[in-house]
């Protein structure tokens, strides 16, 4: 089963404008990470964050984390016509178990010239 | 190119057919996952391994499927008898873990599977 839930499930915005998705998650985690997956390419790793952390960045990449709310946001700036990708927050659980990421259903991003 | 790969790309199979599918994990790597994804959605954990033990399964990996990883490096995945809902990508990932499940998860190309 899926833990998190991003949304929007799909978002159309004007190149050079910012891109914001969400991700709830369920359960406790030890750490969230986004993922971009393009057609015809696998998943990318973008950015982890502890679940000690509240903010990360990585280039025009900002990345929150409220484990109080059990969310998480992805910021990408300035968007590209290359930045069109689905976008998935995966979870990494605490307490030890499966060490599989559960993934989230993803955000479809379009990016438009 | 020193990432994962995954061979084949593609598959074909009729049903009630058995395929195997291949995971090469980044060389230094003792961790390696397979996962599942269907259209429209994420990415399903199966199973993962440390070294060459497979440590935790999914109850997605019913007992047509099976994976080894027999020397730590290379995995394969088997799925005999194949059903039209096991048509999906699987895809491979491999991470090198020091404890404390922080370590990032880097994911091979996928292997198509359609099953008529």
């Amino acid at each position: 089963s899926q833990q998190g839930e991003e949304d929007p499930q799909a978002l159309s915005i004007q190149e050079g404008e910012n891109a914001t998705m969400n991700c709830s998650y369920k359960t406790s985690i030890n750490n969230l990470q986004w993922y971009r997956q393009n057609s015809g390419r696998g998943l990318v790793h973008l950015i982890l964050i502890r679940s000690n952390e509240r903010e990360k960045h990585s280039g025009r990449l900002r990345v929150t984390l409220d484990t109080s709310k059990k969310s998480s946001s992805l910021l990408i700036t300035a968007s590209r016509a290359a930045d069109t990708a689905s976008y998935f927050c995966a979870t990494a659980l605490s307490g030890g178990g499966a060490d599989g990421l559960t993934f989230g259903k993803g955000t479809h991003l379009i990016i438009q010239p | 190119d020193t990432g994962v790969s995954q061979n084949p790309r593609h598959k074909i199979t009729k049903r009630g057919q058995n395929v195997t599918f291949r995971c090469d994990p980044i060389s230094e790597h003792n961790r390696l996952y397979w996962y599942r994804q269907t259209l429209g959605q994420g990415p399903e954990f199966l199973t993962y391994f440390q070294n060459e033990a497979q440590l935790e399964k999914s109850r997605l990996l019913s007992d047509r499927f099976s994976a080894e990883r027999p020397k730590g490096s290379f995995s394969t995945l088997e799925i005999q008898r194949t059903e039209q809902g096991d048509s999906a990508m699987y895809l491979c990932a491999s991470s090198l873990s020091l404890g404390g499940g922080q370590e990032t998860q880097y994911f091979g190309p996928g292997t198509r599977l359609l099953v008529l």
